[in-house]
């Protein structure tokens, strides 16, 4: 099965600087790959994704960046607010009708005022 | 369009008790995941369906774990005799069956095994 590493486990930023998340994959028919938000008591939400035809994808203050070479892809938040606050979800899967992703364990985000 | 449903939302037991958990996917999502979040860690999957064909049930433990969705629709998770190491949040999910990838999570059930 895939394998996901998430890093770092914990992020603590100053309002207004950028956030990075790294995450790594061993799976290279994996082609998706999902971004999630979760807040504490909620459910994850999909923020941003990117898929294997694509090396950037970016949206509403948010950066993905996939090596499909390197395994890697990373998620960026620019001109953070404490509303990022957060955990965060990267995950990992393959299409072919069988899409079943791979979640890293998730790192939280602080963003002080 | 109305979210994908779960209940009951929170469950204290103690070991050795029954629980089953019941999961109200978006209409028309033909596949359905659950899920179990150990607290501060990531979702790891643990059945999922299309329609009412399990497609996944490899990270299920079924000797007390079962789920079942007879009608390809709403689906329930059950733990026969649950353990202080099912302690966790369970997620249930669908997704649309047009060919997308984005999964949508409910609120989860978050359980306590004392």
């Amino acid at each position: 099965g895939e394998q996901v590493e998430q890093l770092p486990s914990i992020l603590r930023v100053q309002e207004g600087s950028s956030a990075s998340i790294n995450c790594t994959y061993e799976n290279s028919a994996s082609n998706y790959f999902p971004w999630y938000k979760q807040e504490p008591g909620e459910n994850p939400k999909l923020i941003i994704d990117i898929r294997s035809n694509m090396e950037r994808k970016q949206t509403q203050g948010l950066i993905v960046l996939l090596d499909k070479k390197a395994k890697r892809f990373s998620l960026h938040i620019t001109d953070t607010q404490p509303g990022d606050s957060a955990m965060y979800f990267c995950a990992a899967g393959a299409s072919g009708g069988n899409y079943k992703p791979t979640f890293g364990k998730g790192t939280s985000l602080v963003v002080h005022p | 369009e109305a979210g994908v449903t779960q209940s009951p939302r929170y469950a204290v037991l103690q070991e050795g008790q029954a629980v089953s958990f019941w999961c109200d996917p978006i209409s028309g999502h033909d596949t359905l995941y659950w899920y179990q979040q150990p607290r501060d860690q990531g979702p790891q999957l643990l059945v999922y369906f299309r329609d009412e064909a399990v497609i996944d049930n490899s990270q299920l433990p079924s000797d007390r774990f079962s789920a079942v969705r007879p009608k390809g629709t709403n689906s329930t998770l059950k733990i026969q005799s649950a353990k202080q190491g099912d302690t966790a949040t369970y997620l249930c999910a669908s997704s649309p069956d047009w060919g997308g990838y984005e999964q949508y999570f409910g609120p989860g059930t978050r359980l306590t095994v004392l």
